[in-house]
């Protein structure tokens, strides 16, 4: 067990580039979050995938944001056109899903973004 | 939809002192309860959580937490801290079944001076 780790740690981009971060959970976990952290406040959901299947998103995902599972292993979280609103600690968690430790979530370094 | 409300941004205690870390919720639903640590530059550590039983919760670190239902309210303690519990500390709720994404709080400042 490994932990979950996210790459980069650190992406400066100028505003209208695209990005992408990775997160490769726990192995055997099937279910893998997204959040984002901006300064002083805390975590907010983005996504969520069981498997391949990305299950929920949320009003802040938007269209200018796509995350995939292909294989139901890693995660990628890919921002198009980014604007500085985007700046954040982009955070990804992950968990098993049907078992007595279906709540608990661990979650990785995060990849802090900043768009200049 | 479910609200978390950490009434203090910053707490600064003295070492070996004790601590309470205030933490509220709002939920028309069940809800687990979790307290996460953050230190600089790093993901959430989960210090403790709450599930259903004993509304007393002992975690990691020495730390604590007692759910109380009728003030829907999750507040973290620990009798005596160290230098090294200066962090950032989160409450955050799930509703059980269904996506169970964390719902969290704005944090709270623990600064621990010697």
């Amino acid at each position: 067990d490994t932990g979950v780790s996210q790459n980069p740690r650190h992406k400066i981009t100028k505003r209208g580039q695209n990005v992408t971060f990775r997160c490769d959970p726990i192995s055997e976990h099937n279910r893998l979050y997204w959040y984002r952290q901006t300064l002083g406040q805390g975590p907010e959901f983005l996504t969520y995938f069981q498997n391949e299947a990305q299950l929920e998103k949320s009003r802040l995902l938007s269209d200018r944001f796509s995350a995939e599972r292909p294989k139901g292993s890693f995660s990628t979280l890919e921002i198009q056109r980014t604007e500085q609103g985007d700046s954040a600690m982009y955070l990804c968690a992950s968990s098993i899903w049907g078992t007595d430790k279906t709540v608990e979530q661990y979650f990785g370094p995060g990849t802090r973004l900043t768009v200049t | 939809a479910q609200s978390v409300t950490q009434l203090d941004s910053q707490v600064p205690v003295f070492e070996e002192a004790p601590v309470e870390l205030r933490c509220n919720y709002s939920s028309s639903v069940s809800v687990y309860l979790f307290w996460y640590v953050q230190y600089p530059n790093q993901g959430l550590q989960l210090l403790l959580k709450y599930l259903s039983g004993s509304t007393l919760v002992k975690g990691i670190n020495g730390f604590e937490a007692e759910f109380n239902k009728s003030q829907t309210s999750f507040h973290l303690r620990k009798p005596s801290v160290h230098i090294s519990d200066t962090a950032e500390y989160f409450c955050a709720v799930s509703v059980r079944g269904g996506s169970e994404k964390l719902v969290f709080g704005k944090g709270t400042k623990l600064t621990v001076n010697p």
